[in-house]
Protein backbone atom coordinates (compact mmCIF):
# COMPACT_ATOMS: atom_id res chain seq x y z
CA UNK A 1 0.00 0.00 0.00
CA UNK A 2 1.28 3.13 -0.62
CA UNK A 3 0.42 6.44 1.62
CA UNK A 4 1.52 8.48 4.35
CA UNK A 5 0.96 7.02 7.91
CA UNK A 6 0.95 8.59 11.22
CA UNK A 7 1.91 6.96 14.71
CA UNK A 8 0.43 6.66 17.32
CA UNK A 9 -3.32 7.82 16.50
CA UNK A 10 -3.55 8.65 20.04
CA UNK A 11 -0.77 9.95 22.45
CA UNK A 12 -1.42 10.94 25.72
CA UNK A 13 1.52 12.98 27.90
CA UNK A 14 2.47 14.49 31.24
CA UNK A 15 2.61 18.59 31.07
CA UNK A 16 6.41 19.21 31.06
CA UNK A 17 7.60 16.38 28.56
CA UNK A 18 8.59 16.19 25.39
CA UNK A 19 7.01 13.93 22.80
CA UNK A 20 7.37 12.73 19.08
CA UNK A 21 5.24 12.37 16.16
CA UNK A 22 5.47 10.09 13.59
CA UNK A 23 5.15 10.40 9.89
CA UNK A 24 6.38 7.98 7.27
CA UNK A 25 5.73 8.23 3.57
CA UNK A 26 6.20 5.70 0.52
CA UNK A 27 5.26 7.81 -1.95
CA UNK A 28 8.71 9.30 -2.90
CA UNK A 29 7.13 12.74 -2.38
CA UNK A 30 10.49 15.49 -1.95
CA UNK A 31 7.99 17.88 0.40
CA UNK A 32 6.48 17.56 3.93
CA UNK A 33 4.28 19.00 5.66
CA UNK A 34 3.47 19.68 9.79
CA UNK A 35 -0.17 20.83 10.74
CA UNK A 36 -1.88 21.33 14.11
CA UNK A 37 -5.76 21.51 13.86
CA UNK A 38 -7.72 22.92 16.89
CA UNK A 39 -11.61 21.88 16.94
CA UNK A 40 -13.58 24.14 14.47
CA UNK A 41 -11.02 25.47 13.51
CA UNK A 42 -8.31 25.38 10.26
CA UNK A 43 -5.32 23.81 9.68
CA UNK A 44 -1.76 25.83 10.17
CA UNK A 45 1.29 24.93 9.20
CA UNK A 46 4.01 24.26 11.92
CA UNK A 47 7.06 23.51 9.65
CA UNK A 48 7.47 22.16 6.33
CA UNK A 49 10.64 20.89 4.15
CA UNK A 50 10.97 20.57 1.12
CA UNK A 51 14.10 18.27 0.84
CA UNK A 52 16.22 16.00 2.88
CA UNK A 53 17.93 18.05 5.61
CA UNK A 54 16.51 20.98 4.93
CA UNK A 55 13.35 22.78 7.05
CA UNK A 56 12.03 25.63 7.33
CA UNK A 57 9.39 26.84 9.87
CA UNK A 58 5.97 27.55 8.94
CA UNK A 59 3.39 30.08 10.88
CA UNK A 60 3.45 28.69 14.57
CA UNK A 61 6.97 26.59 14.82
CA UNK A 62 7.33 27.67 18.67
CA UNK A 63 7.79 25.03 20.99
CA UNK A 64 7.74 22.08 18.06
CA UNK A 65 10.82 21.16 16.28
CA UNK A 66 11.72 18.53 13.34
CA UNK A 67 14.02 16.85 11.43
CA UNK A 68 14.38 15.46 8.09
CA UNK A 69 16.94 12.67 7.87
CA UNK A 70 16.08 10.49 5.40
CA UNK A 71 13.60 11.94 2.10
CA UNK A 72 10.41 9.32 3.57
CA UNK A 73 10.62 10.55 7.54
CA UNK A 74 9.74 14.04 8.98
CA UNK A 75 9.15 13.45 12.90
CA UNK A 76 8.16 16.06 14.79
CA UNK A 77 8.67 16.68 18.17
CA UNK A 78 6.30 18.67 20.36
CA UNK A 79 8.55 20.06 23.12
CA UNK A 80 7.65 21.55 27.13
CA UNK A 81 7.60 25.01 25.39
CA UNK A 82 4.89 24.65 23.47
CA UNK A 83 2.56 26.37 25.25
CA UNK A 84 -0.99 24.35 24.60
CA UNK A 85 0.13 21.46 22.46
CA UNK A 86 -2.99 19.09 23.20
CA UNK A 87 -4.60 19.48 19.43
CA UNK A 88 -4.84 17.16 16.21
CA UNK A 89 -1.50 17.29 14.30
CA UNK A 90 -1.76 16.43 10.47
CA UNK A 91 1.43 15.55 8.41
CA UNK A 92 1.33 15.57 4.39
CA UNK A 93 3.68 15.55 1.78
CA UNK A 94 3.60 16.31 -1.68
CA UNK A 95 6.07 16.36 -5.33
CA UNK A 96 7.41 19.36 -4.60
CA UNK A 97 6.96 22.40 -3.55
CA UNK A 98 3.34 24.35 -2.52
CA UNK A 99 1.83 24.06 -5.72
CA UNK A 100 1.31 19.89 -6.05
CA UNK A 101 -1.46 18.31 -4.12
CA UNK A 102 -0.85 17.52 -0.76
CA UNK A 103 -1.80 14.01 0.63
CA UNK A 104 -2.66 13.51 4.39
CA UNK A 105 -1.96 11.04 6.85
CA UNK A 106 -4.46 10.22 9.18
CA UNK A 107 -3.78 12.39 11.89
CA UNK A 108 -2.21 11.90 15.75
CA UNK A 109 -4.53 13.71 18.49
CA UNK A 110 -2.06 14.48 21.49
CA UNK A 111 -3.54 14.88 24.83
CA UNK A 112 -1.10 16.70 27.17
CA UNK A 113 -2.76 16.54 31.01
CA UNK B 1 1.81 36.96 3.08
CA UNK B 2 -1.06 34.76 1.66
CA UNK B 3 -4.70 35.25 3.43
CA UNK B 4 -7.38 33.00 2.77
CA UNK B 5 -10.80 33.42 3.61
CA UNK B 6 -13.55 30.74 3.50
CA UNK B 7 -17.23 31.83 3.87
CA UNK B 8 -19.97 30.37 5.26
CA UNK B 9 -18.46 28.32 8.34
CA UNK B 10 -21.50 26.10 8.45
CA UNK B 11 -23.45 25.29 5.94
CA UNK B 12 -26.99 23.05 5.94
CA UNK B 13 -28.85 21.57 3.09
CA UNK B 14 -31.60 19.54 2.28
CA UNK B 15 -30.31 16.51 0.17
CA UNK B 16 -30.69 16.82 -3.27
CA UNK B 17 -29.69 20.65 -2.92
CA UNK B 18 -27.11 22.39 -4.07
CA UNK B 19 -23.76 23.79 -1.83
CA UNK B 20 -21.87 26.69 -2.87
CA UNK B 21 -18.86 27.47 -0.61
CA UNK B 22 -16.80 30.89 -1.36
CA UNK B 23 -13.07 31.70 -0.70
CA UNK B 24 -11.26 34.59 -1.49
CA UNK B 25 -7.46 35.40 -1.54
CA UNK B 26 -5.19 37.92 -1.44
CA UNK B 27 -1.54 37.07 -3.16
CA UNK B 28 -2.21 37.91 -7.02
CA UNK B 29 0.53 35.51 -7.75
CA UNK B 30 -1.12 32.51 -6.12
CA UNK B 31 -1.60 29.65 -8.81
CA UNK B 32 -2.90 26.86 -7.12
CA UNK B 33 -6.13 26.10 -5.41
CA UNK B 34 -7.10 22.92 -4.02
CA UNK B 35 -10.04 21.76 -1.98
CA UNK B 36 -10.16 19.18 0.57
CA UNK B 37 -12.65 17.35 2.56
CA UNK B 38 -12.11 16.08 5.65
CA UNK B 39 -14.65 13.46 7.56
CA UNK B 40 -14.97 13.38 11.71
CA UNK B 41 -11.18 12.13 12.59
CA UNK B 42 -9.60 11.52 9.06
CA UNK B 43 -7.00 13.58 7.62
CA UNK B 44 -8.33 15.74 4.73
CA UNK B 45 -8.58 14.54 1.27
CA UNK B 46 -8.16 16.21 -2.23
CA UNK B 47 -11.38 16.42 -3.85
CA UNK B 48 -10.98 18.77 -6.65
CA UNK B 49 -8.22 21.60 -7.70
CA UNK B 50 -8.15 24.07 -10.22
CA UNK B 51 -4.70 26.31 -11.38
CA UNK B 52 -4.85 29.95 -12.33
CA UNK B 53 -4.69 29.19 -16.27
CA UNK B 54 -8.25 27.42 -15.79
CA UNK B 55 -11.54 29.33 -14.99
CA UNK B 56 -13.79 25.97 -14.56
CA UNK B 57 -13.57 22.59 -13.93
CA UNK B 58 -16.22 19.60 -13.39
CA UNK B 59 -15.96 16.23 -11.90
CA UNK B 60 -19.22 14.78 -11.57
CA UNK B 61 -21.44 16.49 -8.89
CA UNK B 62 -18.48 18.86 -8.15
CA UNK B 63 -17.05 21.79 -9.74
CA UNK B 64 -14.77 24.35 -9.11
CA UNK B 65 -14.50 28.17 -10.66
CA UNK B 66 -11.77 30.58 -10.08
CA UNK B 67 -12.29 34.57 -10.79
CA UNK B 68 -8.54 35.66 -11.16
CA UNK B 69 -9.27 39.28 -11.17
CA UNK B 70 -11.38 39.25 -8.26
CA UNK B 71 -9.31 37.03 -6.57
CA UNK B 72 -12.03 34.38 -5.06
CA UNK B 73 -12.91 30.75 -6.26
CA UNK B 74 -15.75 28.63 -5.24
CA UNK B 75 -16.64 24.90 -5.33
CA UNK B 76 -20.07 23.75 -5.90
CA UNK B 77 -21.68 20.45 -5.25
CA UNK B 78 -24.81 19.56 -7.15
CA UNK B 79 -26.81 16.45 -5.98
CA UNK B 80 -26.25 16.72 -2.94
CA UNK B 81 -26.13 13.66 -0.67
CA UNK B 82 -25.54 12.63 3.35
CA UNK B 83 -22.02 11.02 2.61
CA UNK B 84 -21.27 14.60 1.48
CA UNK B 85 -21.74 16.08 4.80
CA UNK B 86 -17.67 16.82 6.18
CA UNK B 87 -16.09 19.57 6.43
CA UNK B 88 -14.52 21.22 3.50
CA UNK B 89 -11.26 23.14 3.17
CA UNK B 90 -10.27 25.68 0.16
CA UNK B 91 -6.27 26.32 0.30
CA UNK B 92 -3.84 28.66 -2.06
CA UNK B 93 -0.28 28.26 -2.91
CA UNK B 94 2.11 28.79 -6.37
CA UNK B 95 2.31 32.73 -5.10
CA UNK B 96 5.01 34.64 -2.93
CA UNK B 97 5.61 32.24 -0.80
CA UNK B 98 5.72 28.97 -3.01
CA UNK B 99 6.61 26.29 -0.86
CA UNK B 100 3.24 25.99 1.09
CA UNK B 101 -0.43 26.15 1.31
CA UNK B 102 -2.67 28.58 2.95
CA UNK B 103 -5.45 27.02 4.04
CA UNK B 104 -9.11 28.81 4.90
CA UNK B 105 -11.03 27.64 7.77
CA UNK B 106 -13.03 24.94 6.61
CA UNK B 107 -16.69 25.03 6.70
CA UNK B 108 -19.17 22.44 7.92
CA UNK B 109 -21.56 20.84 5.64
CA UNK B 110 -24.55 19.14 6.78
CA UNK B 111 -26.66 17.46 4.51
CA UNK B 112 -30.07 16.27 5.83
CA UNK B 113 -31.68 13.43 4.27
Amino acid sequence: DGGITQSPKYLFRKEGQNVTLSCEQNLNHDAMYWYRQDPGQGLRLIYYSQIVNDFQKGDIAEGYSVSREKKESFPLTVTSAQKNPTAFYLCASSWSKGTDTQYFGPGTRLTVL
Amino acid sequence: GENVEQHPSTLSVQEGDSAVIKCTYSDSASNYFPWYKQELGKGPQLIIDIRSNVGEKKDQRIAVTLNKTAKHFSLHITETQPEDSAVYFCAASGGTNAGKSTFGDGTTLTVKP
